[in-house]
């Protein structure tokens, strides 16, 4: 059975980091490009950024490019993000997502439970 | 980036009775290997989204039949052949042709 299960969430200040990991399970992880999907507070879905199976390559949203970065260890199955610079604006649940291959990005076909990060003063 | 545009975003339906939703692309979702990646997902209250139906129309193992996808190049329809309770919660369209990754602003399906 397939799992992922976010960690890492909390409330910070503005300009402050946080580091979210995912756990997976279930299935062959170094097999699977994984992504972060974020969901403000009563809003929709919002990509943040993939990582192919390997992890030699990488892809950012506008929004977080320069100050995230996405990472994954294939020996221990988890996924990070490493999010700096943070704004009120990144306020969301953060979701980590499985693709459907090494380098297929194009779909997301099992999702963790979400992680909360909160921004503020 | 492509601007995927759905209708309408509240959706009252009665039991038992049809609904749809419609997602449109600002552009063509085929990509250069002949595939359409046009993915649609279910959120019920208080959960993770959930995939139904990707490329299209295949429908993901475990939905319900009652579940159909449709549609090609920049126009989609998720329908619900008969609403049952649990189908209620809000069900977003995605693009997976062209980066960046984009999601429509989602339907909230209610019960009347």
């Amino acid at each position: 059975e397939v799992q992922l299960l976010e960690s890492g969430g909390g409330l910070v200040k503005p300009g402050g980091s946080l580091r979210l990991s995912c756990a997976a399970s279930g299935f062959t992880f170094s097999n699977y490009a994984m992504s972060w999907v974020r969901q403000a507070p009563g809003k929709g879905l919002e990509w943040v950024s993939t990582i192919s199976g390997s992890g030699g390559s990488t892809y950012y949203a506008d929004s977080v490019k320069g100050r995230f970065t996405i990472s994954r260890d294939n020996s221990k199955n988890t996924l990070s993000l490493q999010m700096n610079s943070l704004r009120a604006e990144d306020t969301a649940v953060y979701y980590c997502a499985k693709g459907c291959g090494s380098t297929c990005y194009s779909d997301y076909d099992f999702w963790g439970q979400g992680t909360l990060v909160t921004v503020s003063s | 980036d492509v601007v995927m545009t759905q209708s309408p975003l509240s959706l009252p339906v009665t039991l038992g009775q049809p609904a749809s939703i419609s997602c449109r692309s600002s552009q063509s979702l085929v990509y250069s290997d002949g595939n359409t990646y046009l993915n649609w997902f279910q959120q019920r209250p208080g959960q993770s989204p959930r995939r139904l139906i990707y490329k299209v129309s295949n429908r993901d193992s475990g939905v319900p039949d009652r579940f159909s996808g449709s549609g090609s190049g920049t126009d989609f329809t998720l329908k619900i052949s008969r609403v049952e309770a649990e189908d209620v919660g809000v069900y977003y369209c995605m693009q997976g042709t062209q980066w960046p990754i984009t999601f429509g602003q989602g339907t909230r399906l209610e019960i009347k």
